[in-house]
């Protein structure tokens, strides 16, 4: 079975500049989550899916960041403008969306603003 | 108060130590628990996953939960230099959002 993909894995911009990530989960899964990862840090949620619809974005700073999960499948995180304090590690994470379902991780797509 | 606290270490042990890594939470409405391992520059890997108290146990790594005091523990046995990384804990209530740790950074000295 695959895992959840995420691309790209590497990221530099300027501060001030657009950065987009993509993520594709795992297939079946309802329910698809952004986080942002600083390090030293554990995951901090930016946005919940559960298909197509946003559970929960009370964390996501909406004036610089959007997300969309149009065909409730693949998943697509945006930065604009960028901020230096935005230099972290975005995980995609996915899972069935029943009740116990397990949480599964992508290899995370590392930004660097300049 | 934050819902689910971890020491961050940074642990150091010799080779075929056992390594105990734990964490304390506050919500008593948390049902499941889960550890991951996350090597550096890697996502989050999906070690052990539990359901309410009790113990698990899958080859070196033992996941223990006790409820009644808010505490969780994964013990590492003949812990390898492949086991450096950083454990993160998580948990969650029957809903799907999920709770995690700081995070714990281990290394294994040969």
């Amino acid at each position: 079975e695959a895992g959840v993909a995420q691309s790209p894995r590497y990221k530099i911009i300027e501060k001030r500049q657009s950065v987009a990530f993509w993520c594709n989960p795992i297939s079946g899964h309802a329910t698809l989550y952004w986080y942002q990862q600083i390090l030293g840090q554990g995951p901090k949620l930016l946005i919940q899916f559960q298909n197509n619809g946003v559970v929960d974005d009370s964390q996501l700073p909406k004036d610089r960041f959007s997300a969309e999960r149009l065909k409730g499948v693949d998943s697509t995180l945006k930065i604009q403008p960028a901020k230096l304090e935005d230099s972290a590690v975005y995980l995609c994470a996915s899972t069935h969306g029943g009740a116990g379902g397990e949480l599964f991780f992508g290899e995370g797509s590392r930004l660097t603003v300049l | 108060q934050k819902e689910v606290e971890q020491d961050p270490g940074p642990l150091s042990v010799p080779e075929g130590a056992i390594v105990s890594l734990n964490c304390t939470y506050s919500n008593s409405a948390f049902q499941y628990f889960m550890w991951y391992r996350q090597y550096s520059r890697k996502g989050p890997e999906l070690l052990m996953y539990t359901y309410s108290s009790g113990n698990k146990e899958d080859g070196r790594f033992t996941a223990q939960v006790d409820k009644s005091s808010k505490y969780i523990s994964l013990f590492i046995r003949d812990s390898q230099p492949s086991d450096s990384a950083t454990y993160l804990c998580a948990m969650r209530e029957t809903g799907n959002q999920f709770y995690f740790g700081t995070g714990t950074s281990l290394t294994v000295i040969p």
